[in-house]
């Protein structure tokens, strides 16, 4: 099983709102990565979890924040958004940190901030 | 600072045929892996297939097989017997031996036609 389940699929939320993504993987793998892609763009690397621990930030604004409560589930709060944060939201998964492990994605969240 | 660039925006095949999707990267680090991913209208990125950079042997995947020319910088990706369900965005990308980051082309549009 090389599946990583996002949720919810598709998500509207207004500037004000709270809301979060939720990723879920049971393939043991101990690193987790969140990407944000706009339409026809590659995605771009927001943060990395590494055995539950942040290792990477690409100096994403505040408004996001990542959580990881466990090996097998990683969440993104998201509060105060902007309608430019309006994206494809992907998460993916490795067996470790390192190139040898490929990174499995899910499906995505399609976002659109109002 | 690594870079990978995808020069072909859109390509289109006839079914059955054979097309080749182009990649150059540029870096100083003597190895490092490479990938080609797919992301079909479904949006899911799937590994279509791994190059390490050490292996003087190109990677191979059933219809899917890479050209690499490490002298070059160019990673090239052949799909052979090319089908329907072979319509995606594909992106070429690289990352280093013990980093995590994958740094990923602009992508090419890929259309096969029946």
């Amino acid at each position: 099983d090389t599946e990583v389940t996002q949720t919810p699929k598709h998500l509207v939320m207004g500037m004000t709102n709270k809301k979060s993504l939720k990723c879920e993987q049971h393939m043991g793998h101990r690193a987790m990565y969140w990407y944000k892609q706009k339409a026809k763009k590659p995605p771009e690397l927001m943060f990395v979890y590494s055995y539950e621990k942040l290792s990477i930030n690409e100096s994403v604004p505040s408004r996001f924040s990542p959580e990881c409560p466990n090996s097998s589930l990683l969440n993104l709060h998201l509060h105060a958004l902007q309608p430019e944060d309006s994206a494809l939201y992907l998460c993916a998964s490795s067996p470790s940190r390192g190139a040898k492990n490929i990174q499995y994605f899910g499906a995505g969240t399609r976002l659109s901030v109002l | 600072a690594q870079t990978v660039t995808q020069s072909q925006p859109e390509m289109s095949v006839q079914e059955a045929e054979t097309v080749t999707l182009s990649c150059t990267y540029d870096t100083s680090e003597s190895n490092y892996y490479l990938f080609w991913y797919k992301q079909p209208p479904s949006r899911q990125m799937i590994l279509v297939i791994r190059q390490e950079a050490y292996k003087q042997q190109n990677a191979t995947e059933n219809r899917f097989s890479v050209n690499f020319q490490k002298a070059a910088k160019s990673f090239s990706l052949k799909i052979s017997d090319s089908q329907l369900g072979d319509t995606a965005m594909y992106f070429c990308a690289f990352s280093m031996e013990y980093g995590n980051k994958l740094v990923f082309g602009a992508g090419t549009i890929l259309r096969v036609k029946s």
